[in-house]
Order: C-alpha cells, then structure tokens, then sequence
C-alpha cells in the first residue's frame, strides 16, 4: 500500500531534550516536506527536500532541522525544543515534475506537546 | 510575503451547496489546490486547477477561479454529513518547490 508513515504519533517532552519525528515513502517521490498545524495558522511549511541531499527552508524553519540521506526517508530534528513548538507535525510527499500539480500525499501527523 | 487567507467557520444543512472561498496575493501562483482533512487524520487532495482555468469539475465538486481579484472557490453540490471536516486551499508557483496553505475553513454539515 502506498503511504506516508511517520513515528511517533504522539510525543510529550520537555524543553531541551532533543527529539526526532521519523518519516517515510514508499512511493519512491523526489520531493518531500515538513508541517506545522496550529489553530487559526493552518499549516505552514517548515523545510523541503527536491531530493537526497538537498534540501531548503520553508516559511518557519527557525528550531528545526532535516536530512535527506534517502530517497524514502526524511526526518525532523528538534535539537532544543522549546514550547512554541508544540504543533501537530505533517510530513508529505510527492512526485516532482515542476510543471506538473504533482499531488503530494499526507503522513497521519504528529502530535507534539513540549513541556 | 504570500498568503492565502480562507474564513474559518461554514456551516450548511445536508442537502444544500457549500461554498467554500479562498484569497491568494501571489499573481505568479500556478498550481491552486484543495485538500480536505478529516478529524485526526492527514490532508487528502480534493482537486487542484490550473491558473490558465476558469473552472474545474469534478463529479460533486466545482472549482472557480477569478484570476483577477486573485479568488479561488470550491462548491459541494449536495453536501453529505461525510463532507464535515476542515478544508485547506493552497497555491504553489510554477518551478518553484514552496507550498503556501490558507488557514483552512471548518465546513459543518447539519443533518
């Protein structure tokens, strides 16, 4: 079955301790990206990836890191997580033409809360 | 920046047309999309439209565009109970690799 999965789906922490949300494909998509969802915000982009090894900022990546190792894998680094990052975390993927609407399909999210 | 703003609340009764509206400030954006997001669940793509298209239909939904006033709607013809959950307009430009998504409106359908 084709998907998104991402690990875990719920986290509670405390500030300071570095966490890591995991997310992968098996579409074999280039392109891949992180959310944020919060109320009245909606979702905001946080870092993409066109493909392995490169990858570029979105709207509020200040906090947040990635890596893009494999094509299938694509996951969020919270060095310091502070409690404005409390969020539920989406990660998504797609093929990449670049001129093409290149649906991106949606992991189930992640819930995070920060202490 | 860009922005796409949506209104955050509708509420229709089952049986009726919802429309949903969206705003965008990015004359350059191409790709406009609607994805629709259940409770506890990820984003779905509904439909997208391109920005050379006026309109879009796809069996119970219609997509506008007024290019002009930068306006993008999404109708539901004979909106089900099941159609209840928050939709999320969102633009992308052409080459470039940047979502930007609205705030997302709560459609509530009334039985």
């Amino acid at each position: 079955e084709a998907q998104v999965t991402q690990n875990p789906r719920y986290l509670i922490t405390v500030t300071g301790k570095k966490l890591t949300v995991t997310c992968s494909q098996n579409m074999n998509h280039e392109y891949m990206s992180w959310y944020r969802q919060d109320p009245g915000l909606g979702l905001r982009q946080i870092y993409y990836s066109m493909n392995v090894e490169v990858t570029d900022k979105g709207d509020v990546p200040e906090g947040y890191k990635v890596s893009r190792k494999e094509k299938r894998n694509f996951p969020l680094i919270l060095e310091s997580p502070s409690p404005n990052q409390t969020s539920l975390y989406f990660c998504a993927s797609s093929l990449w033409s670049g001129s093409k609407a290149d649906t991106q399909y949606f992991g189930p999210g992640t819930r995070l809360t920060v202490l | 920046g860009e922005d796409v703003e949506q209104s955050l609340f509708l509420s229709v009764r089952e049986g009726d047309s919802s429309v949903i509206n969206c705003t965008y400030t990015d004359s350059s954006s191409t790709y406009l999309y609607w994805y629709k997001q259940e409770p506890g669940a990820g984003l779905q793509l509904l439909t997208y439209i391109f920005s050379n298209m006026d309109m879009k239909q796809d069996q119970r939904l219609t997509v506008l565009l007024n290019k002009k006033d930068k306006h993008l709607s999404l109708r539901i013809a004979d909106t089900q109970t099941g159609d209840s959950a928050i939709y999320f307009c969102a633009e992308r430009g052409s080459g470039t690799y940047k979502y930007i998504f609205g705030t997302g409106t709560r459609l509530k359908v009334l039985a």
